[in-house]
């Protein structure tokens, strides 16, 4: 059970091509969260949703990154056209909050290290 | 523009001894703060958290003091363990959506 799980856990591609990145969160969490943690940095937000529905993506650095999440439970976080600049590491994070603000603590995932050559 | 501030990329301390891991933020509006905590390979994993009402929190070893005039918070250790080595994340809930904001982390190693 239980945790939040992503695959893969290390992704190598070259620039230019296209990933996917899969999160699973805790079985009825509503609330599913995307990070992105550089070298020597915390994790930044990246999109967030509540159940189906991409409730805030404005932590999106542009447009070559989109996230699904159909049916309200697995996300897929795509990004087109990779630049070397993506390589980071990737973590979901989920958490029972119906609405999202207030106290909300976040469960996460080990991450996906993506390294882009 | 970093709205959460952690100026201490490390910390080493002996076991037995009390850690206490500082953090900063900008915005008043925040109205949680959490600390997680984060192995090698591992996702961060939460810790201890404090309402901004309160300006205290205690769970066993870990105590989290939040002083809100001066926008600073801070995570007691006591006694530290070598198990407790770790990089510490502070965190605001700040977003409207409840996005998590996080400092860049401090770095702990707590010697035997």
């Amino acid at each position: 059970g239980a945790g939040v799980s992503q695959t893969p856990s290390n992704k190598v591609t070259e620039k230019g091509k296209y990933v996917e990145l899969r999160c699973d969160p805790i079985s009825g969490h509503t609330a599913l969260y995307w990070y992105r943690q550089s070298l020597g940095q915390g994790p930044e937000f990246l999109i967030y949703f509540q159940g189906t529905g991409a409730a805030d993506d404005s932590g999106l650095p542009n447009d070559r990154f989109f996230a699904v999440r159909p049916e309200g439970s697995v996300s897929t976080l795509k990004i087109q056209r990779t630049e070397r600049g993506d390589s980071a590491v990737y973590l979901c994070a989920s958490s029972l909050n119906p609405s999202g603000a207030g106290y909300n603590e976040q469960f996460f995932g080990p991450g996906t290290r993506l390294t882009v050559l | 523009d970093q709205q959460v501030k952690q100026n201490s990329p490390s910390l080493s301390v002996q076991e037995g001894r009390i850690s206490i891991l500082n953090c900063d933020y900008t915005n008043s509006m925040f109205d949680y703060f959490l600390w997680y905590k984060k192995y090698p390979a591992e996702g961060p994993t939460f810790l201890i958290s404090i309402s901004s009402i309160k300006d205290k929190n205690e769970d066993g070893r870990f105590t989290v003091f939040l002083n809100k005039s001066a926008k600073h918070l801070s995570l007691h250790i006591v006694p530290s363990q070598p198990g407790d080595s770790a990089v510490y994340f502070c965190a605001a809930n700040g977003g409207s959506q409840g996005n998590l904001i996080f400092g860049k982390g401090t770095k702990l190693s707590v010697k035997p």
